[in-house]
């Protein structure tokens, strides 16, 4: 079974610039999330989709961070402007359902370095 | 609000020296308390998913166990390959899906 995937791996941008990360959950998989690592940190949930509706957004900058899930599969989040702050691994994780067993499984993460 | 507390932030052991991490949280009503593995460069792989307090899980050299107000990963003769950096996470009644509250982490390291 393939795995959670995400593109790109790594990012180097200047601050107030825009980027955008891609990610393809597990096939079935009907819960997707985004995670937000900074180093030396726990994962910090940024946004939770139940097939391509919003769950939980509670703790997602808005004024700049914009996330998407077109037809409950992929999803992109977006960062515009970005600041310096930041810079961390961006993480997406899915699970089966809302109401399973819990367990989130993780992809490689994109390195994010706002300079 | 609720709180994970890692501990220690690093661990460096021998090859073959047992120890334990320990996980700390206050959450209002648990709804299950996970164990995460996360080598360098990678996301977290799952490990256990605790559900009530005396419950216990173990996989190869790894025993999670869990009370009513912490939980602990005992590594019983650490080798090379156990270092990494282990995360304890909590889920709460009536979280939104499945949402996770994550600590700190604990990076481990065993040499040879």
């Amino acid at each position: 079974e393939a795995g959670v995937a995400q593109s790109p791996r790594y990012k180097i941008i200047e601050k107030r610039q825009s980027v955008a990360f891609w990610c393809n959950p597990i096939s079935g998989h009907a819960t997707l999330y985004w995670y937000q690592q900074i180093l030396g940190q726990g994962p910090k949930l940024l946004i939770q989709f139940q097939n391509n509706g919003v769950v939980d957004d509670s703790q997602l900058p808005k004024d700049r961070f914009s996330a998407e899930r077109l037809k409950g599969v992929d999803s992109t989040l977006k960062i515009q402007p970005a600041k310096l702050e930041d810079s961390a691994v961006y993480l997406c994780a899915s699970s089966p359902s809302g109401r399973g067993r819990g367990e989130q499984y993780f992809g490689p993460g994109t390195r994010l370095t706002v300079t | 609000e609720d709180q994970v507390t890692q501990s220690p932030e690093a661990l460096r052991l021998q090859e073959g020296e047992s120890s334990s991490l320990n996980c700390s949280y206050t959450v209002s009503g648990l709804r299950g308390l996970f164990w995460y593995r996360q080598d360098p460069g990678k996301g977290p792989e799952f490990l256990f998913t605790l559900y009530s307090a005396g419950e216990e899980k173990e996989k190869e050299r790894l025993k999670a166990t869990l009370t009513k107000k912490e939980s602990f990963l005992h590594i019983t003769a650490p080798k090379p390959e156990d270092s990494a950096t282990y995360l304890c996470a909590v889920r709460k009644i009536k979280a939104a899906g499945n949402k996770l509250t994550f600590g700190g982490g604990t990076r481990v390291l065993v040499k040879p």
